[in-house]
């Protein structure tokens, strides 16, 4: 049962246009959010994080949206690039449990064409 | 360049066979973890070990094993008893076990079965 869950399998955008990736959890508990980007052959790198005291994040082209009562966080990319183009990770936590476990979701391919 | 290490890239198990995957960070972590990627889902954790001598199961333990000697090191090995070892396996750390610290991931080894 995945609690954390990104239903776009992938992503196309123009490349100067604005790139929007969702993310829907289902534990009322998580209180932590964070965004991985990942290349092919490469790890997860850390890309932006929120925590639940927030409803918006924002590190230069990178903003992320949390709603709470949706149960929903976005990740906004403006302008897209295409060196943007990867898969991107979200993951969440709660501060109640005993220590940092993440749960994340399934990624979603973004594209950015030239 | 500190970072995490994981070797091989890709690997191939026999039936019946043990397999050991290696991680080696040097980022004088205290934490680290092994996660599983599947096909259309998300990461899900192994094993995590908070420090030397240490270690805790995650949510899918059944048929790895780990070790911690070293601060550096964490090997994962498949046992033949992990009936569906075909995956995506990543190494991570964190600065410390607590709450809400970043992951720092490895390159990943591509586990398939012969």
């Amino acid at each position: 049962d995945q609690q954390v869950k990104q239903n776009s399998p992938s992503l196309s955008v123009q490349e100067g246009r604005i790139s929007i990736l969702n993310c829907d959890y289902t534990n009322s508990m998580f209180d932590y959010f964070l965004w991985y980007k990942k290349y092919p052959a490469e790890g997860p790198t850390f890309l932006i994080s929120i925590s639940s005291i927030k409803d918006k994040n924002e590190d230069g082209r990178f903003t992320v949206f949390l709603n709470k009562s949706a149960k929903h966080l976005s990740l906004h990319i403006v302008p897209s690039q295409p060196g943007d183009s990867a898969v991107y990770f979200c993951a969440a936590s709660a501060s109640i449990y005993n220590f940092n476990k993440f749960y994340f979701g399934s990624g979603t391919k973004l594209n950015v064409k030239p | 360049d500190g970072g995490i290490t994981q070797s091989p890239k890709y690997l191939f198990r026999k039936e019946g066979q043990n397999v050991t995957l290696s991680c080696e960070q040097n980022l004088n972590h205290d934490a680290m973890y092994w996660y599983r990627q599947d096909p259309g889902q998300g990461l899900r954790l192994i094993y995590y070990s908070q420090i030397v001598n240490d270690f805790q199961k995650g949510d899918i333990a059944e048929g790895y094993s780990v070790s911690r000697e070293k601060k550096e090191s964490f090997p994962l090995t498949v046992t033949s008893a992990q009936k569906n070892p075909t995956a995506f396996y990543l190494c991570a750390s964190s600065i410390s076990y607590g709450l809400s610290e970043k992951l720092f991931f490895g390159s990943g080894t591509q586990l398939s079965v012969l």
